[in-house]
Order: C-alpha cells, then sequence, then structure tokens
C-alpha cells in the first residue's frame, strides 16, 4: 500500500517561535497533498491542498501567511507554522493522493505542542 | 453545501456480531467513496474504497453502494476488539478534495 511518512511525530515549541513539519510520500509520487488538523474528539479540519509546483489552496478562515505550505516535489511537502501560539496546539495530519481514484493516504500525525 | 453525515455513536457490537455503519451524503452525482479508520490518537487509515453501485468485499470488510439512495454503508464481520475505532466515511464531490463526515464511534465487547 501507499506509505506517507511525517516528520516530527511530537514537537513543543515555545510561543511565538515557527515549526516546520515535513510529510512525505515515501513509495508513489504525490501530485496532490492535504493538510488537516483535528482537535480532540474533533472532526478533521482541512487547511490546504497543495499541488507539486504551485501555491497551496487554503480553505476559508486558515490564514496562509500563518500556515505556510511548500510543495515542492512529488514527494515533499512542508508545513510551517509561524508565530505559534498555544491556540495553534493541535495534532497536524497531512494527506497524499497520487492517482485518480482520489484515494488519500495520511502521515502518521504531529502533535505540536504551544507553551 | 455538499454533505457526508454518519450517526456518532457510539455503537457497540458484541465479539463475533456483524458491525454495521451507515452514511449519507447530499449529491448525486458523487462518484468516490471511501471508508477510514481512526484510532484514537492516530491518524486516520483507508480501508475500503468503492466506485460503483453493490457490495465489495475485502477480507471481513463489506462496503456497500447504493448511488439512488446516497447511502454507502461499511459491514464488519465477525467483529473483534481491534475493531473499536472511529470509522470516517469520505465522499469525492468531483474535486480532488474529500468531504469527511463526523465519525461513528464503534466498540466491540468482548
Amino acid at each position: 500500500g501507499a506509505v506517507v511518512s511525517q516528520h516530527p511525530s511530537r514537537v513543543i515549541c515555545k510561543s511565538g517561535t515557527s515549526v516546520k513539519i515535513e510529510c512525505r510520500s515515501l513509495d508513489f509520487q504525490a501530485t496532490t497533498m492535504f493538510w488537516y488538523r483535528q482537535f480532540p474528539k474533533k472532526s478533521l479540519m482541512l487547511m490546504a491542498t497543495s499541488n507539486e509546483g504551485s501555491k497551496a489552496t487554503y480553505e476559508q478562515g486558515v490564514e496562509k501567511d500563518k500556515f505556510l505550505i511548500n510543495h515542492a516535489s512529488l514527494t515533499l511537502s512542508t508545513l510551517t507554522v509561524t508565530s505559534a501560539h498555544p491556540e495553534d496546539s493541535s495534532f497536524y495530519i497531512c494527506s497524499a493522493s497520487g492517482r485518480a481514484t482520489y484515494e488519500q493516504y495520511f502521515g502518521p500525525g504531529t502533535r505540536l505542542t504551544v507553551t | 453545501q455538499k454533505e457526508v453525515e454518519q450517526n456518532s455513536g457510539p455503537l457497540s457490537v458484541p465479539e463475533g456480531a456483524i458491525a454495521s455503519l451507515n452514511c449519507t451524503y447530499s449529491d448525486r452525482v458523487s462518484q468516490s467513496f471511501f471508508w477510514y479508520r481512526q484510532y484514537s490518537g492516530k491518524s486516520p487509515e483507508l480501508i475500503m474504497s468503492i466506485y460503483s453501485n453493490g457490495d465489495k468485499e475485502d477480507g471481513r470488510f463489506t462496503a456497500q453502494l447504493n448511488k439512488a439512495s446516497q447511502y454507502v454503508s461499511l459491514l464488519i464481520r465477525d467483529s473483534q476488539p481491534s475493531d473499536s475505532a472511529t470509522y470516517l466515511c469520505a465522499v469525492n464531490f468531483g474535486n480532488e478534495k474529500l468531504t469527511f463526515g463526523t465519525g461513528t464511534r464503534l466498540t466491540i465487547i468482548p
């Protein structure tokens, strides 16, 4: 099956600092990658969709200057949370899709805690 | 507004019985349907995809799609305690994104 990795799995940072999360598709070329966040016991919330080599498309209400997304290659996308604040603490999950069937394969997630 | 609806549960099923999870969606032109399993504290895992009307079986899992009635279901036969998780229904409404339901929490009782 398709494998997506995410790094780091857990990060604690101080308020005001920036954190970068990497998402890699290991055994397929991901034409599209997605970034989600999920609060405890809540639904997945799509933050943005990114296609290789083009700017990410952000969902309504998601600040593009705060959540910087780069999809530089067919196997790597990064999410940078800039000037993080405690309310940004959440579970961030990426997914990748490389096929016309629209199947998305999720990375293991990154648990961000901002102190 | 394209929507995907699931009963949030919790749904409790005795071990060895059949668990039945249901999902309805709002747009008749939808073509792709998915079931994901999410354990507590983990990310979702794709367990079934279905694209045409009828049943699709994979091991103990069967996905059923009825486009006329706009519902998709997941049956889990011979339920095991390890099946206890939240099951997310996802639908592709014609663009590259998936719309997820809020999930049904399933508990298998030993």
